[in-house]
């Protein structure tokens, strides 16, 4: 069973257009929710994350809204830029346990 | 300072083989997790070390799958009589727990190794 479901698949954007990527979870015991960024050839690397007592948090660009009712969270990316083509994976864990990752949205943007 | 690295980049094995992938996490780290990547694919969780805490194994995918964590440092990853389903990047990554930004358990992930089976 898919702990973490994640979409768009692909996402093509603009240069200077706004990025959403989704994801889903069923735990509610998960409290904590990173959004990870990975270049071809790269390890992931945290980019945002956020836990679950507040709705939303930003930073620069990126900002994670969170809903809890509806366990529900995504990543926007504001006046994305060339520069953020990249795959982009949610994740979600719990104090202390493992970390599940979502399957990934590759995304380009275009000049 | 130095992050995680992993050893070998690339690992081009025969079926059957067995392989030793390795794993230098970020000093003082006490996490340490291995995941499998597979082409177009998320991350698959392994195993996950957290101090001298007995290891979550529970994503290991098979008895063929093994790791273990020498002084609470370096990690080794290790899989029997290879298969061509096995041909992946494996991925590392260690954690402080808490980091400087305040973050909860900030994972720092390695370059990872490409393993593929014949």
């Amino acid at each position: 069973q898919q702990q973490v479901k994640q979409s768009p698949q692909s996402l093509i954007v603009q240069k200077g257009g706004i990025s959403i990527i989704n994801c889903a979870y069923e735990n509610t015991a998960f409290d904590y929710f990173p959004w990870y960024q990975q270049f071809p050839g790269k390890g992931p690397a945290l980019l945002i994350a956020i836990r679950p007592d507040v709705s939303e948090k930003k930073e620069g660009r990126f900002t994670i809204s969170f809903n809890k009712s509806a366990k529900q969270f995504s990543l926007h990316i504001m006046d994305s830029q060339p520069g953020d083509s990249a795959t982009y994976f949610c994740a979600a864990s719990w104090t202390g346990n493992q970390f599940y990752f979502g399957t990934g949205t590759s995304l380009t943007v275009i000049p | 300072g130095a992050g995680v690295s992993q050893s070998p980049s690339n690992k081009v094995t025969e079926k059957g083989k067995d392989v030793e992938l390795r794993c230098d996490p970020i000093s003082g780290h006490t996490a340490l997790y291995w995941y499998r990547q597979s082409l177009g694919q998320g991350l698959e969780f392994l195993i996950y070390f957290q101090g001298n805490s007995a290891p979550d194994k529970s994503g290991l995918p098979s008895d063929r799958f093994s790791a273990e964590r020498t002084g609470g440092s370096v990690s080794t990853l290790t899989i029997q009589r290879t298969q061509q389903e096995d041909s992946a990047v494996y991925l590392c990554a260690s954690s402080p727990g808490t980091s400087g930004r305040g973050l909860y358990n900030e994972q720092f992930f390695g370059p990872g190794t490409r393993l593929t089976v014949l």
